[in-house]
């Protein structure tokens, strides 16, 4: 089942902060975070795993909260770079039924003005 | 390190006729993903092999869609007929293992406009 996230879009200046939420109705292993420009492959940011510790990618970083099965990706100090649609990708465990395959939300297009 | 290679980058074809995209993964990466990513919307898995098996086609259209990796390595993703609604890009990725714990590389992507 697809993960959702939210907003789905957010307009940012220069300096600013935004959190993207991403929420699953099933229990998670693990949660991926990719960012994908316009035209471009999505590039991988971050992996959390139940149980492992908030993770950060240069002034981003993310939590997971298991109870909730919700994660928060924290867009600290934006800059022009971080322009782009964030996707949450969630992880059930390894089954012989799951593989471990991502679900995808539908994105958070993040845009990031001088 | 080379990255995942995909071709053609871009492919325009009528309805009712048949396409064929390649991906090649990153050398020693056990598994492959084919997804379809629809504008505006996030990357849907249609196949996930492990070395040369299928592990996950659930949502893989079989009467039109077929895919195959050969030797473990290289994979191919073929479309017969060609449906208007099949248009998106198609999104090969690799990973050195299943399982959610494993990062995903994704190659460039293959659009594809069915007119």
């Amino acid at each position: 089942q697809q993960p959702v996230q939210s907003p789905q879009a957010v307009i940012l200046r220069e300096g600013e902060d935004a959190v993207i939420n991403c929420s699953s109705s099933k229990a998670l292993y693990s949660v991926h975070w990719y960012r994908q420009k316009h035209g471009e492959a999505p590039v991988f940011l971050m992996i959390l795993l139940k149980g492992g510790e908030q993770k950060g990618h240069e002034k981003i970083s993310a939590s997971f909260n298991e109870k909730k099965q919700q994660s928060s990706l924290y867009l600290t100090a934006s800059q022009l770079s971080y322009s782009g649609t964030y996707f949450c990708g969630t992880g059930l465990y390894l089954t012989t039924d799951s593989w471990g395959k991502l679900q995808f939300g539908a994105g958070t297009q993040v845009v990031v003005t001088p | 390190e080379a990255g995942v290679a995909q071709s053609p980058r871009y492919k325009i074809i009528e309805k009712r006729q048949s396409v064929a995209f390649w991906c090649n993964p990153i050398s020693g990466h056990a598994t492959l993903y084919w997804y379809q990513q629809i504008l505006g919307q996030g990357p849907k898995l249609l196949i996930q092999f492990q070395n040369n098996g299928v592990v996950d086609d659930s949502q893989l259209p079989k009467d039109r869609f077929s895919a195959e990796r050969l030797k473990g390595v290289d994979s191919t993703l073929k479309i017969q007929p060609a449906k208007l609604e099949d248009s998106a890009v198609y999104l090969c990725a690799s990973s050195l293992a299943s399982g959610g714990a494993n990062e995903q590389f994704f190659g460039p992507g293959t659009r594809l406009t069915v007119l």
